[in-house]
């Protein structure tokens, strides 16, 4: 189906373990991000890319790492989670050439024990 | 620092009240304003504004954007029990190409 989907859906995870979440979209959009989601904060912007081996930092990167090997995939890896990064984790992707709407995934709903 | 501004954070209103939801922003490099809902999962879109004064409308839904005042608002009349969710107000900005998003506006509508 197309679409943009992130998997998995759920996952708890202990403190100082490494945790990779999934994105894969099937638009071909260039542009893909994640987003933190926290009460109190709104969607705030982890990561960025602009095309395949082009990251670019948001808002809060801290202990995280992304890469983007190819144009469909975007995958997100907290390297050695912490209880702060408990939360919901949104992908999105846009194709600014021909429209500007931010398309998201269903998120991942993290939690770090 | 960019940054978009949502008010009220919350509000509570009775079925068929209308409402207008608040969005300000301070941004470099403005390139469009876009609205979401987001009902306890991913945020689906509403509106896209790029110019100042024109209307977008989407049934019962409404909004418009001032460029030089750096606003926009969201109007939702006759409200309906379906409404009832986290409204999110973002700036997509050029060159970086980044998309800011506000707090949100959690409306909540009481039969």
């Amino acid at each position: 189906d197309a679409g943009i989907t992130q998997s998995p859906r759920y996952k708890i995870t202990e403190t100082g373990r490494q945790v990779t979440l999934m994105c894969h979209q099937t638009w071909s959009h260039s542009y893909m991000f994640w987003y933190r989601q926290d009460l109190g904060h709104g969607l705030r912007l982890i990561y960025y890319s602009a095309a395949a081996d082009i990251t670019d930092k948001g808002e809060v990167p801290d202990g995280y790492v992304v890469s983007r090997s190819k144009t469909e995939n975007f995958p997100l890896t907290l390297e050695s989670a912490t209880r702060s990064q408990t939360s919901v984790y949104f992908c999105a992707s846009s194709d600014t050439g021909s429209s500007e709407k931010l398309f998201f995934g269903s998120g991942t709903q993290l939690s770090v024990l | 620092e960019d940054k978009v501004v949502q008010s009220p954070l919350s509000l509570v209103v009775h079925e068929g009240d209308t409402v207008t939801l608040n969005c300000s922003y301070e941004v470099t490099n403005f390139r469009s304003l876009l609205w979401y809902k987001q009902e306890k999962k991913a945020p689906t879109f509403l509106f896209m504004l790029t110019s100042s004064g024109i209307e977008k409308k989407s049934g019962r839904l409404s909004s418009i954007l001032d460029k030089k005042e750096l606003f926009s608002i969201l109007n939702i009349t006759a409200t309906q029990t379906g409404d009832s969710a986290v409204y999110l107000c973002a700036v997509a900005t050029s060159g970086t190409y980044k998309y800011i998003f506000g707090t949100g506006t959690r409306l909540k509508v009481l039969a």
